[in-house]
C-alpha cells in the first residue's frame, strides 16, 4: 500500500515548456486534490476532483489545468510554464466518508527559469 | 471567507522545552480544525483534529483545544523532541479545507 505518490519529485523547466505532474493514490479515495506550496502562504488549492472524469477548479487555477480520467490517478498540466509557477506542488486524497482528513503525497518540486 | 492565522515562526527550541503554537480563525457555522505537520522532505500528515467546540485533539504529545469563545485551536507540546522539528499548519475544513502559512519549528540538542 504506498498511500498518494507523485512524480516526478524534482523538475526544471525553461519559461514556456510544458509538462505533466501525476498523482496516483491506492486507496480507492473519491477525491483528489493539487495544491502548490509557496514560502509564508501555506497550501493552495489548484484543482480538485471529486470523482473520476470530473474536476473543478481552486482557488489559483489559472495556467494549469488538470485530468482525471481514472478514479486512481490525478493529472495536473502546464502548458506553457511561468517563473510564477515555480513552487512545490502536492497532490492530495481522502475517500467519501473521511473527507476531513486529506492523504498528502511527498511533492514535486517545480523550478521554471 | 473561511480563514486561518497562525503565528509565523520560525520558532527555535532546545530539547525539552515547551512549545506553542498560536492559530485562530474566521469561519461561518461550525468548521472543524486541524494541525497537520510536514517532515523535511516530506508531505503533510494529519497530526491531531477537533470536529466541535471544546474538543481536544491530541497525538505524539501535542494537544490543541478548540475553544469557539476565542476562535482559537492553539498546539501545545509539553517537552519537544529534536524529531519535532517540522512545519505545523493549523487548517479549518468547512466546504473546503482552508491552510494557515505554517510555522517552521527548530527544536535544538
Amino acid at each position: 500500500n504506498a498511500g498518494v505518490t507523485q512524480t516526478p519529485k524534482f523538475r526544471v523547466l525553461k519559461t514556456g515548456q510544458s509538462m505533466t505532474l501525476l498523482c496516483a493514490q491506492d486507496m480507492n479515495h473519491e477525491y483528489m486534490y493539487w495544491y502548490r506550496q509557496d514560502p509564508g502562504m501555506g497550501l493552495r488549492l489548484i484543482h480538485y476532483s471529486v470523482g473520476e472524469g470530473t474536476t473543478a477548479k481552486g482557488e489559483v487555477p489559472d495556467g494549469y489545468n488538470v485530468s482525471r480520467l481514472k478514479k486512481q490517478n490525478f493529472l495536473l498540466g502546464l502548458e506553457s510554464a511561468a517563473p510564477s509557477q515555480t513552487s512545490v506542488y502536492f497532490c492530495a486524497s481522502h475517500g467519501a466518508a473521511g473527507w476531513h482528513e486529506q492523504y498528502f503525497g511527498p511533492g514535486t518540486r517545480l523550478t521554471v527559469t | 471567507g473561511d480563514s486561518v492565522t497562525q503565528m509565523e515562526g520560525p520558532v527555535t527550541l532546545s530539547e525539552e522545552a515547551f512549545l506553542t503554537i498560536n492559530c485562530t480563525y474566521t469561519a461561518t457555522g461550525y468548521p472543524s480544525l486541524f494541525w497537520y505537520v510536514q517532515y523535511p522532505g516530506e508531505g503533510l500528515q494529519l497530526l491531531l483534529k477537533a470536529t466541535k467546540a471544546d474538543d481536544k485533539g491530541s497525538n505524539k504529545g501535542f494537544e490543541a483545544t478548540y475553544r469557539k469563545e476565542t476562535t482559537s485551536f492553539h498546539l501545545e507540546k509539553g517537552s519537544v523532541q529534536v524529531s519535532d522539528s517540522a512545519v505545523y499548519f493549523c487548517a479549518l475544513s468547512a466546504r473546503k479545507l482552508s491552510f494557515g502559512a505554517g510555522t517552521t519549528v527548530t527544536v535544538r540538542a
